[in-house]
């Protein structure tokens, strides 16, 4: 069975640049979560979804950044224009309930220069 | 929301000691709690969770233990390996305003020397 896959894995892009990442919740999973990862702050929650619609975004840094669940199987984040601050590992996570076990993907690493 | 503090922030063991890693959080209502591993290059994975209805929950090496009247909980690693190296998160729920969410602790960089 695959896990939550996420892409790309790494990312390196300038300042002022539009960057997506997407993630593949696991199949029959309905909730699906966005963190981000720095050392200073931790493993942050930016965004979950519940069947497809967005509950809480209270943790989305700024209107910079986005998301969005146009279907069960796929997500995107989205930070347009990008920071060097924005730099960070950007974790996406699904749970077969809002309550239940959430499993996380392997990861995408941002760099933005 | 909730606040989950972790300790230690890095831990070095020999190989067969044991080791524990201890969170506090602040929501009385909490009533769930995860452990995850992470080793470098992957996202956290679960290892082992223990709800509020019990005190003690083990995994063969490994066992969590909760108190709830302290609001803290603990991980307890035994007969520790090398490949038990890693970091380690431990979390807590938040549910208030009609959203549910794991507030996670800083994690613990274990290491264990062989």
């Amino acid at each position: 069975d695959a896990g939550v896959i996420q892409s790309p894995r790494h990312e390196v892009t300038e300042m002022g640049q539009e960057v997506t990442l997407r993630c593949k919740p696991i199949s029959g999973h309905n909730s699906l979560f966005w963190y981000r990862q720095t050392m200073m702050r931790g493993l942050e929650l930016l965004i979950y979804f519940n069947n497809n619609v967005p509950i809480d975004d209270s943790g989305m840094p700024e209107d910079r950044f986005s998301a969005k669940m146009p279907n069960a199987s796929f997500s995107t984040l989205k930070i347009q224009p990008s920071e060097p601050r924005d730099s960070a590992v950007y974790f996406c996570a699904s749970s077969l309930a809002l309550r239940g076990e959430q499993f996380f993907g392997p990861g995408t690493r941002l760099t933005v220069l | 929301g909730e606040n989950v503090e972790q300790h230690p922030s890095t831990l070095s063991v020999q190989e067969g000691d044991s080791a524990v890693i201890k969170c506090t959080y602040s929501d009385s209502a909490s009533n769930y709690f995860p452990w995850y591993k992470q080793e470098l290059g992957k996202g956290p994975q679960l290892i082992i969770d223990i709800r509020s209805n019990v005190g003690e929950k083990k995994d063969q090496r490994i066992a969590v233990t909760l108190n709830k009247t302290a609001k803290h909980f603990s991980l307890h690693i035994t007969e520790t390996q090398p490949e038990d190296s890693a970091v380690y998160f431990c979390a807590a729920p938040y549910s208030g305003a009609g959203s549910y969410q794991l507030t996670f602790g800083k994690g613990t960089k274990l290491s264990v020397i062989p």
